[in-house]
């Protein structure tokens, strides 16, 4: 098991753009998060899958925002018509149901810069 | 919601000294509190954790402590080496719940 993996790692879009950020989590995690984290700040939960179902979302995550995970497995994150107040990382990160104490496993994050 | 709040926000010490990161709590519902370090471009790795009814836990140099009735909990690291210059996040959850608070990070410099 290699991790959580995203892709791409980073991403230079031009404002008003979409993007597509994916998320691989660890297999056998079937509960999936993604975060948002600006600069000098702690990471922002932005939404939350158990399987395939979005179970929470943020007041973050305006209308342009929107996240799958289509078959339980992967995810997507998109942006559509992208603001420079979109530029940030965006962490994936997933964990197991199993207890109530745990902690998440984060990917290594896309880093969206909006021009 | 809840509110985590972290200081200091960059801390400096020599290598071989220790370290010590405090984080406070604002919902008394909150029971379990993982420290997170995270290093340039990459993202944040689980390093300790402490649930509520603990009130120390301790990993080879790294030890937690937490106060319930104040709210507030630290991180301590002993015999500091370069490669623990990082950012650390704390972070809160409440049972049951599926999201995490994160304090703002405290930025880790080792001088050797």
């Amino acid at each position: 098991d290699t991790g959580v993996s995203q892709d791409p790692r980073h991403k230079i879009t031009k404002r008003g753009q979409n993007v597509t950020f994916r998320c691989d989590p660890i297999s056998e995690h079937n509960r999936l998060y993604w975060y948002r984290q600006t600069l000098g700040q702690g990471p922002e939960f932005l939404t939350y899958f158990q399987n395939e179902a979005q179970l929470e979302k943020s007041r973050l995550l305006s209308d342009r925002f929107s996240a799958e995970r289509p078959k339980g497995s992967f995810s997507t994150l998109e942006i559509q018509r992208t603001e420079q107040g979109d530029s940030a990382m965006y962490l994936c990160a997933s964990s197991p149901t199993t207890g109530p104490f745990y902690g998440y496993t984060f990917g290594s994050g896309t880093r969206l810069t909006v021009v | 919601g809840e509110n985590v709040e972290q200081h200091p926000s960059t801390l400096s010490v020599q290598e071989g000294d220790s370290a010590v990161i405090k984080c406070t709590y604002s919902d008394s519902a909150s029971n379990y509190f993982p420290w997170y370090k995270q290093e340039l471009g990459k993202g944040p790795q689980l390093i300790i954790d402490i649930r509520s009814n603990v009130g120390e836990k301790k990993d080879q140099r790294i030890a937690v402590t937490l106060n319930k009735t104040a709210k507030h909990f630290s991180l301590h690291i002993t015999e500091t080496q370069p490669e623990d210059s990082a950012v650390y996040f704390c972070a809160a959850r409440k049972y049951n719940f599926n999201k995490f608070y994160f304090g703002s990070g405290t930025k880790l410099n080792v001088k050797p």
